[in-house]
């Protein structure tokens, strides 16, 4: 595996379901990031963790809840969502140094929430 | 607040014809400024990036673009477009003082006639 992997890429869950994101990545990075891309709308970004520790939440829903167990593993845990979140959830990975770094990206999870 | 601007939504040329997608920035300073492309069901790659040096950038894929610190524009091109290059475009800007953080555009979709 290389780069940044995501899984499911497609998921459908009601609103009282409880589903998890997955991302991972193979290039030593040390910073993870979750995006949401909705039709029409620019990328927003959602969460940042950088050396494991959460530096960012862009006033997202509590219905959203990351979690970073290590710097190759980022999760994002969905529980009562709405039919408003469905989306495409892209994943992002940098090397953070004292400046700024590209990202990049995984392939991104569908979600449809019906 | 820092922003991006891609005025074009939707952009069609003829395959073998330049192209020129627009980007704007707001910001007070020289910004880290970003080109990504999404292909349907895919993430962004980078095509190409500016933090400093060269005002004109050379990217994959043929692509490049040109900084212009009097227009805060950050606009890509390519001279001959391949139908390969169909796909969503998107410009970004990073600030250097707010870790990996990037502003998206809205993302410009280029179609290619035969």
């Amino acid at each position: 595996e290389t780069g940044v992997t995501q899984t499911p890429r497609h998921l459908v869950m009601g609103m009282t379901n409880k589903k998890s994101l997955k991302c991972e990545q193979h290039l030593g990075h040390n910073a993870m990031y979750w995006y949401k891309q909705s039709a029409k709308k620019p990328l927003e970004l959602m969460f940042v963790y950088n050396f494991k520790e959460q530096t960012e939440n862009n006033s997202v829903p509590s219905r959203f809840s990351p979690e970073c167990p290590n710097s190759s593993h980022l999760f994002l845990h969905l529980h009562t969502l709405q039919p408003e979140d469905s989306a495409l959830y892209l994943c992002a990975s940098s090397q953070e140094t004292q400046g700024v770094e590209e990202q990049y990206f995984g392939p991104g999870t569908r979600l449809t929430v019906t | 607040a820092q922003s991006v601007t891609q005025p074009d939504i939707h952009i069609t040329v003829s395959e073998g014809a330049s192209l020129e997608l627009r980007c704007n920035y707001s910001y007070g300073a020289t910004p880290y400024l970003f080109w990504y492309v999404q292909s349907p069901g895919q993430g962004l790659q980078l095509l190409l990036k500016y933090f400093s040096g060269d005002t004109l950038v050379q990217g994959i894929k043929g692509f490049e673009a040109e900084f212009k610190r009097s227009q805060s524009s950050f606009n890509l091109r390519k001279p001959s477009v391949h139908w390969s290059d169909a796909a969503e475009y998107f410009c970004a800007v990073a600030t250097g003082n707010q870790g990996g953080k990037l502003i998206f555009g809205q993302g410009t979709e280029l179609s290619v006639k035969p």
